[in-house]
């Protein structure tokens, strides 16, 4: 079955690193989304894109953060300047049809700020 | 206000229980779609079902069943004869078909820590 790939697993960085989180969506799905989970609390959005752009992007998702498709396969978050608070698990999604068919979530990748 | 609402924060059955985990949604679109997500202890969200608004029907898929009740805001997740493996967080999520918009945000609800002892 196909699968949302995200790479690292676990990243850990010092406060005030640039990271970039990686996803490999599934291959024919146009519709991409970062979820971030801080540990213990539910699962909240932070963007959407589609065709080569952000659809909507959450209060969280402040000028610190970015997404870009670079290459057409890999969809990846950039988070400028981490701070301790952005320490959580991030989840890649990808859709064909997000409401015909729901969504499919990468495993994520727990980021710790230290 | 929260959208979706999972008010019990954690359950413990012992194995072979039926257990229900309660989901209240609340949304002002009449087109809408209603998710269940297991996060089991390795962390990832594994995918379990999605409803819209307009299938009332209840669904079994061999343990798990789910209903479905739009008259009082509901989707519950019922699990018959648990099992220790069913130990996770289960959350609860909505998708607004909002007009003009906005490719299917998920609200998650807080999840439902449920453990089953054996």
């Amino acid at each position: 079955e196909p699968e949302v790939t995200q790479t690292p697993s676990h990243q850990v960085t010092q406060m005030g690193q640039e990271v970039i989180l990686r996803c490999v969506p599934i291959s024919n799905h146009l519709y991409f989304y970062w979820y971030r989970q801080i540990l213990g609390q539910k699962v909240e959005f932070l963007v959407s894109f589609y065709n080569n752009e952000i659809s909507e992007k959450s209060e969280i998702f402040d000028d610190q953060f970015s997404v870009e498709r670079p290459d057409g396969s890999n969809f990846t978050l950039k988070i400028r300047s981490t701070k301790l608070e952005d320490s959580a698990m991030y989840f890649c999604a990808s859709s064909d049809s997000p409401r015909r068919y729901g969504y499919t979530f990468g495993s994520g990748t727990r980021l710790t700020v230290v | 206000a929260q959208k979706v609402t999972q008010a019990q924060t954690e359950i413990s059955v012992v194995e072979k229980e039926d257990v229900t985990l309660d989901c209240v949604y609340e949304t002002r679109d009449t087109t809408y779609y209603l998710f269940w997500y297991k996060q089991p202890p390795s962390g990832e969200l594994v995918f379990l079902i999605r409803r819209n608004s307009f299938d009332e029907q209840n669904e079994i898929s061999g343990r798990y069943s789910w209903n479905f009740q739009k008259s009082t805001s509901s989707f519950n997740f019922t699990i018959t004869a648990s099992q220790v493996v069913d130990s996770a967080v289960y959350f609860c999520a909505l998708s607004e078909a909002e007009r003009g918009s906005t490719l299917g945000r998920l609200y998650f609800g807080r999840g439902t820590q449920l453990t089953v002892w054996p």
